[in-house]
């Protein structure tokens, strides 16, 4: 059954840093995957998905994710942190039960310290 | 731009006590779901609903029941509160079933079974 593993639930930058948030997944089959954030006190919000067009995912503020089938992983990325990407992030994987449900990480906790 | 919208934002509750959590999208989406996330453990789907009138048992369903009367409305009543009820509950909707399609997202209920 298609599950991820979000690996660390806090992530600690200095602004300007290199954000790499770790996401691996178990799938039979090729998977449908997905990055959202939750800033504080809000709804998740998505920033990128990945649905076998390209390897490499650009999402909106900067981020992008690649897939990397042989290591099973679709890390997050962002070349320079700022202060307003301090959120929690989630990994989810869309799963055939409950009407093609997403299942979701843990979560990670990303702190930008300035 | 509404999109979904959930109502109240926070709640207090004591034992025993039923309420009904509101939920409506303006998206005209076929699939509607109620998650609840909690601490460490990501986002568990309660119910779901593929359509007006076709609700379905997600993962943790009990002690929560749901209604699908139109499109738009997806409410979820709370029968008898209990404080393991103590969490922040998401609505959500997507457009179809299919695996690549994203979930949008409410701002939460905030809700605390005292």
């Amino acid at each position: 059954a298609q599950s991820v593993t979000q690996l660390g639930s806090h992530v600690s930058v200095s602004e300007g840093a290199l954000v790499l948030l770790r996401c691996n997944y178990s799938s039979s089959v090729p998977p449908y995957l997905f990055w959202y954030v939750q800033y504080p006190n809000q709804g998740l919000q998505l920033l990128l998905k990945y649905t076998s067009a390209a390897t490499l995912v650009k999402g909106i503020n900067g981020f992008e994710a690649e897939f990397k089938k042989s290591e099973t992983s679709f890390h997050l990325t962002k070349p320079s942190a700022h202060m307003s990407d301090a959120a929690e992030y989630f990994c989810a994987v869309a799963r055939m039960e409950y009407g093609n449900k997403l299942v979701f990480g843990a979560g990670t906790i990303l702190r930008v310290k300035s | 731009n509404a999109g979904v919208t959930q109502t109240p934002k926070f709640q207090v509750l004591k034992t025993g006590q039923s309420m009904t959590l509101q939920c409506a999208q303006d998206m005209n989406h076929e699939y509607m779901s109620w998650y609840r996330q909690d601490p460490g453990m990501g986002l568990r789907l309660i119910h779901y609903s593929v359509g007006a009138g076709i609700t379905d048992q997600g993962e943790v369903p009990n002690g929560y029941n749901v209604s699908r009367s139109t499109t738009e409305d997806f409410p979820l009543r709370l029968l008898s509160a209990a404080p393991s009820q103590t969490s922040v509950y998401f609505c959500a909707s997507r457009v179809g079933t299919a695996l690549n399609t994203e979930a949008f997202f409410g701002q939460g209920t905030r809700l605390t079974v005292v």
